[in-house]
């Protein structure tokens, strides 16, 4: 497609379950931003990618939290033994990846609940 | 993590009112961006500015990049229902884009 997607839209999930949510950026687009919104707040930055690489995993909140890129595409955002407070939107986003003009294009989110 | 001020942090406004809100930060961005989200939904660009004092529209929107390139501002003008939402700026700096905290826009018919 055309746009940046994400499945699945909905996860629920028992606590300590793992779960994986995956991106699909706009093609051609290099670099691969996710975020976590909880209900009413903003964007939290958690991890970053250029190509295949995570430049910058800072906003990973633990090492439960891991996220893979493979073939400059697809990415994977893999949450280990969830908790209860995991429970938020996981927005992807893709961009150009240049230094300039690099407009930033969002997925519509995985809406995640663990119970 | 790092957040940009926004303000208002949320506003009611009749229908066919102009809206203003805007950005502003202690530090110097390359871009600035405004998105739209709309509840169950992600953010959607609305709009994209490059160089400071740049003044750019998109049908009904209108937005600057100051010229200290610390802030920005979105007006929408004669707003109608379907404006209502959540409102993010974001700065982009290499390669990193810092949001807003978001003014979320209620439109009374």
């Amino acid at each position: 497609g055309a746009g940046v997607s994400q499945s699945p839209s909905n996860k629920v999930t028992e606590k300590g379950k793992d779960v994986e949510l995956r991106c699909d950026p706009i093609s051609g687009h290099t670099a691969l931003y996710w975020y976590r919104q909880s209900l009413g707040q903003g964007l939290e930055f958690l991890i970053y990618f250029q190509g295949n690489s995570a430049p910058d995993k800072s906003g990973l909140p633990s090492d439960r939290f891991s996220a893979e890129r493979t073939g400059g595409s697809v990415s994977t955002l893999t949450i280990q033994r969830t908790q209860q407070e995991d429970s938020a939107v996981y927005l992807c986003a893709s961009s150009l990846g240049g230094l300039v003009g690099n407009e930033q294009f969002f997925g519509p989110g995985t809406r995640l609940t663990v119970l | 993590g790092q957040q940009l001020n926004q303000s208002p942090q949320s506003m009611f406004i009749q229908e066919g009112e102009d809206v203003s809100m805007n950005c502003t930060s202690s530090s110097i961005f390359n871009t600035w961006l405004w998105y739209k989200q709309d509840p169950g939904e992600g953010p959607v660009l609305l709009i994209a500015l490059y160089k400071a004092g740049e003044l750019t529209s998109n049908g009904r929107l209108t937005a600057q990049f100051g010229i200290t390139r610390k802030d920005s501002f979105l007006n929408i003008s004669a707003s109608i229902p379907s404006d209502v939402g959540i409102y993010f700026c974001a700065g982009l700096r290499t390669y990193k884009y810092i949001f807003g905290t978001g003014t979320r826009l209620k439109v009374l018919a």
